[in-house]
């Protein structure tokens, strides 16, 4: 066990509707880190968040967004979803704000419909 | 060309056996160099992780850094049926953005 917590743990949801993910860090882990995986696809890097502030971004689609709020958990918001967005969606946290100690959470697995 | 090469696998050894996981990457900007291990489209679990050239060993496990070859590898000494699962090189810059490898999936066999 990690220490990052992810819910849900199952979404099965519709084209076009909107979900939201939430992950809450380790202990006094101040970066949250946002990946998806898909099948056919690698770990995919989407957005990081230190201390509140989004600090880096990577492939992260215009219609997903995410937060990091003062308690430091974070949610990913996924809106307009589209069958290639089923994957699985993991979030990790670390420390510091390097990125290189990070501890993932047991993911949320999505599935659109 | 994509910033990160993965050998692709699979990879599969008889237990006991020294398996070699190996990654090139062409951004100059990586500055942290890591392995994950991921059961199963589990969390990846971080193995290793280092800054600069040269190896760094914990336990069976051996990290080496070329950073002017843009070259990294995973060495397992004494492999074990519980190590099969898939392995993951990851970078990350000083900016915070973190590239991984598509991995490598090893099965050792008892």
């Amino acid at each position: 066990d990690s220490g990052v917590t992810q819910t849900p743990k199952h979404l099965i949801t519709a084209t076009g509707q909107r979900v939201t993910l939430r992950c809450s860090p380790r202990s006094g882990d101040l970066s949250v880190y946002w990946y998806q995986q898909s099948l056919d696809q690698g770990l995919q890097f989407l957005i990081q968040y230190y201390n509140g502030e989004e600090r880096a971004k990577g492939n992260i689609l215009e219609r997903f967004s995410a937060q990091q709020f003062p308690d430091l958990h974070s949610e990913l918001n996924l809106s307009s979803l589209e069958l290639g967005d089923s994957a699985l969606y993991f979030c990790a946290s670390s420390v510091g704000r390097r990125g290189d100690t990070q501890y993932f959470g047991p993911g949320t697995r999505l599935t659109v419909l | 060309q994509k910033e990160v090469e993965q050998d692709p696998g699979p990879l599969s050894v008889p237990e006991g056996a020294i398996v070699s996981l190996n990654c090139t990457y062409s951004n100059s900007a990586f500055q942290y160099f890591m392995w994950y291990r991921q059961y199963s489209r589990k969390g990846p679990e971080l193995l290793m992780y280092t800054y600069s050239s040269g190896n760094k060993e914990d336990g069976r496990f051996t990290a080496q850094v070329d950073k002017s070859s843009k070259y990294i590898s995973l060495f397992i000494r004494d492999s074990q049926p519980s190590d099969s699962a898939t392995y993951l090189c990851a970078f990350n810059t000083n900016a915070g953005k973190s590239t991984f490898g598509d991995g490598t999936t090893l099965t050792v066999k008892p």
